[in-house]
């Protein structure tokens, strides 16, 4: 079984509508949590990060955790076009080894 | 500031060759990470270093080493390519792992 277990996708939305992207995780010793973002052929850029359960907001995402069930979840309002893109969730210990999930592909259609 | 560098963009290597991935950062980093990323498996740690002198395996080290004689520089050698390692890698660093890492544009291996 993986560490961090992705909602596998991909994602087709309409422009405007919500996404929620979707991670588990099975290690307690995971104690900060990221989202990143993918472009084709790029590496992945840094979204957020948090480290207590609750969510974090930034403009139009928010990242959500909640350490009792293992879940972490990113949701976007008012999807654009240019979200378009893979995201990655990732987990981290104190030791700063990092595992991410295997990504999200997301398409929103104007 | 340029962030950080990998060279080279594309590689061809034959079964058995051997080559280093360079890496590069310039915004002193103190943490720096090497990742392959295959077609639905996501990023799989190879090896981290969490500064000059110090590394430690990942996920996946079998077949590559690394070394970090400084700060700026981390690279990736493969000792004796194999088909299995064709992949994308990328390279990352970070000041302080608890902010996340910046991540290179990435070198892309084919091993025939």
């Amino acid at each position: 079984q993986k560490e961090v277990e992705q909602d596998p996708g991909p994602l087709s939305v309409p422009e405007g509508a919500i996404v929620s992207l979707n991670c588990t995780y099975s290690n307690s010793a995971f104690q900060y949590f990221m989202w990143y973002r993918q472009y084709s052929r790029k590496g992945p850029e840094l979204l957020m990060y948090t480290y207590s359960s609750g969510n974090k907001e930034d403009g139009r995402f928010t990242a959500q955790v909640d350490k009792s069930s293992k879940y972490i979840s990113l949701f976007i309002r008012d999807s654009q076009p240019s979200d378009s893109a893979t995201y990655l969730c990732a987990t981290l210990t104190n030791a700063g080894k990092s595992t991410f999930g295997d990504g999200t592909t997301l398409t929103v259609k104007p | 500031n340029a962030g950080v560098t990998q060279t080279p963009k594309f590689q061809v290597l034959k079964t058995g060759q051997s080559m280093t991935l360079q890496c590069a950062q310039d915004m002193n980093h103190e943490y720096m990470s090497w990742y392959r990323q295959d077609p639905g498996m996501g990023l799989r740690l190879i090896h981290y270093s969490v500064g000059a002198g110090i590394t430690d395996q990942g996920e996946v080290p079998n077949g590559y080493n690394v070394s970090r004689s400084t700060t700026e520089d981390f690279p990736l050698r493969l000792l004796s390519a194999a088909p299995s390692q064709t992949s994308v890698y990328f390279c990352a660093s970070s000041y302080d792992f608890l902010y996340g890492y910046t991540f290179g544009s990435g070198t892309r291996l084919t091993v025939v």
